[in-house]
């Protein structure tokens, strides 16, 4: 059974400070995304990575690949409190190509002002 | 605007109850979801079809069945509801399933919860 852990999964920081979201596996995925949710909303897709070892950035947000693709890094520069929700990882591919995606239990991140 | 949607957003029933939840998506994807979100926000998938057909279906009661009339629309019909079935429902999309790796589109959600 493929899972994702994800950790810290709460997070209250100030405005300005810096932080880092991790996921982690023992099974290799072909990708691993990363989504965004706010309350009474769905999740929405901010970046998927591919490639082991791979490097995104999206403004202050730095993603991650790990070199063997089984672990993930989300972290985030300077945060804001437009940056509060709850975080989600999500693994594709493994074992069976059906389009299913293997979610973490999310970070819920507050960022006080 | 493209999107997926599902309705209701909200819906109180009682046990015992049956009751559907609708989705659609104009996106042109061959590939529809249902996901649950439980109290704790972890996210688990139940079913998925392609192309109107099941190409997923996870371990889930019976009284779930989905309803796929055309690729673009996935329905959700529980029967006899429990209290357990409480649980935020997500519908998603994607191209198709290999190209789940992009990513899903997800719909805002249908808060049900049984009294």
């Amino acid at each position: 059974t493929q899972l994702l852990e994800q950790s810290p999964q709460f997070l209250s920081i100030q405005e300005g400070e810096n932080l880092t979201v991790y996921c982690n596996s023992s099974s290799v995925f072909s990708s691993l995304q990363w989504y965004r949710q706010e309350p009474g909303e769905g999740p929405v897709l901010l970046v998927t990575v591919v490639t082991g070892g791979e490097v995104k950035k999206l403004k202050r947000l730095t993603f991650q690949f790990g070199d063997a693709r089984k672990d993930s890094s989300l972290h985030i520069t300077a945060a804001q409190p437009g940056d509060t929700g709850l975080y989600l990882c999500a693994g594709a591919g493994g074992s069976s190509n059906t389009g299913k995606l293997i979610f973490g239990q999310g970070t819920t991140l507050q960022v006080k002002p | 605007d493209t999107a997926v949607s599902q309705t209701p957003k909200y819906l109180v029933t009682q046990m015992g109850n049956d009751k559907s939840i609708k989705c659609e998506q104009n996106l042109g994807h061959d590939t529809m979801y249902w996901y649950k979100q439980d109290s704790k926000k972890f996210l688990k998938i139940m079913f998925s079809y392609n192309n109107k057909e099941l190409i997923i279906n996870e371990t889930v009661p019976n009284r779930f069945s989905p309803k796929s009339p055309d690729k673009a629309h996935l329905n959700l019909h529980i029967n006899s509801l429990e209290l357990g079935d409480s649980a935020v429902y997500f519908c998603a999309s994607s191209q198709d399933p290999e190209g789940a790796w992009r990513g899903y589109t997800f719909g805002s959600g249908t808060r049900l919860t049984v009294v």
